[in-house]
This record gives structure tokens, sequence and C-alpha cells, in this order.
């Protein structure tokens, strides 16, 4: 079955502090892999994808196919990051983007 | 120029009545979606088209029906509303269905059910 896990429901971090949203995934064939960010009131935005292998507003990610994981990591964070963080696993027979529960980032000074 | 947009924003309405929220996309995507993030907003995909034919149609009841008139535009009829789908629906569309392709959002509606 295909399933997407976001341990954290809320991760909250200080500003300049390191920050890291989890992402395991379970998916038959190679999927591809991406991050998409919900700012308040603001419609849902792809944040980065794997394929690029790019940073945006300082964030990455890097697949472990071994441990099936794509992490979202950001070396300091800022206030203007604070919001909800989706895992979103693209593919099967029907290229289904299927998002993960979501992680709600806070940044507090 | 709004490029995924639904129509209307917020929708509040009595159990047992049909309603329907609109979708367009002005970006000549080939393929439409239809999502329902919860209140606590899991995001769940309910249907996907792909130049107007029906692609992807998960666990849904038989009350939410969808309809593409085509490839532009991707509407949501729900019959016999019930308090459960007091939700946010969000409408989708990406380039293709090839995997690397970025989906983009519309501002989503929200439904409230009374």
């Amino acid at each position: 079955a295909q399933r997407v896990t976001q341990p954290e429901k809320l991760l909250s971090v200080f500003k300049g502090a390191p920050v890291e949203l989890k992402c395991n995934y379970s998916y038959s064939g190679s999927p591809e892999l991406f991050w998409y960010v919900q700012y308040s009131r603001q419609r849902l935005q792809l944040l980065l994808r794997h394929i690029s292998r790019e940073s945006i507003k300082g964030f990455t990610a890097d697949l472990n196919k071994g441990e099936t994981s794509f992490h979202l990591k950001k070396p300091f964070a800022q206030e203007e990051d604070s919001a909800m963080y989706y895992c979103a696993p693209k593919g099967g027979t029907a290229s289904k983007l299927t998002f993960g529960t979501g992680t709600r980032l806070q940044v507090t000074l | 120029d709004t490029a995924v947009s639904q129509t209307p924003k917020y929708l509040v309405t009595q159990m047992g009545n049909d309603k329907s929220i609109k979708c367009e996309q002005n970006l000549g995507h080939d393929t439409m979606y239809w999502y329902k993030q919860d209140s606590k907003k899991f995001l769940k995909i309910m249907f996907s088209y792909n130049n107007k034919e029906l692609i992807i149609n998960e666990t849904v009841p038989n009350r939410f029906s969808p309809k593409s008139p085509d490839k532009a535009h991707l509407n949501l009829h729900i019959n016999s509303l019930e308090l459960g789908d007091s939700a946010v629906y969000f409408c989708a569309s990406s380039p293709d269905r090839v995997s690397n392709t970025e989906a983009f959002f519309g501002q989503g509606t929200r439904l409230t059910v009374v």
C-alpha cells in the first residue's frame, strides 16, 4: 500500500535554530518526491522537488532511497517559515499526488 | 492573473442541500484534481481528470460527482450534503500526468454544512 508518514504534527523551534521536517514513504515503483507548503490563509504551493536538487528559501531535501525518506531541512529557521508543510510523493499508474499528514512548523523568537 | 480559481471561496449550507463548486485553470494544463482538507489539515485526493477523462476516483461517496465540460474546468457537485462534508476543498491542475510535474492549487473553498 502507498503510504506517506510525517511523524510530527507540530514542530516548534526558535528563530535561528536548525529545522528538520521528517518524511518517510512506502510506495511502489520510484515515485517523484515533492514538498508543498501552505502559509496562513494562502494556497498550497510547491516548495521543492527532489529531481531539481535545488535549495528554495534556504530549504533542501535529500532523497534517501535506502531509508525511503525525504526529510526537509533548513540550517537557520526564520519567522516567515512558519507554515504547514506537506511531503508528497507522486507516482503509480495514474501519477497520483499523495500528501502526508502535514507538519505545522512554528518559528518563535 | 489567477492560474487556478475556485468559486465560491466560502459556502455555508444546510444538511440535505445540493451544491456545486467550480474550478477553472488558465494554464493550459491537461490534468485537474479535487482534494479534500479536513479539520486536522489532512489532504486527501478525491478525483483526477486528464483531458476530461476520469483517471482517479478514490473512495468517495456517490453523492460527490465531478464534471469536466472541457479540460480547463473541473466542477464538483455534491448531493444531499452531510455534516461530515464540512471541509476545505482544493482544486489543482498539472501540465500532464508525468510524475515530475508540479501541481498548482486554487485558494480553496471552505464548505460548512449546518
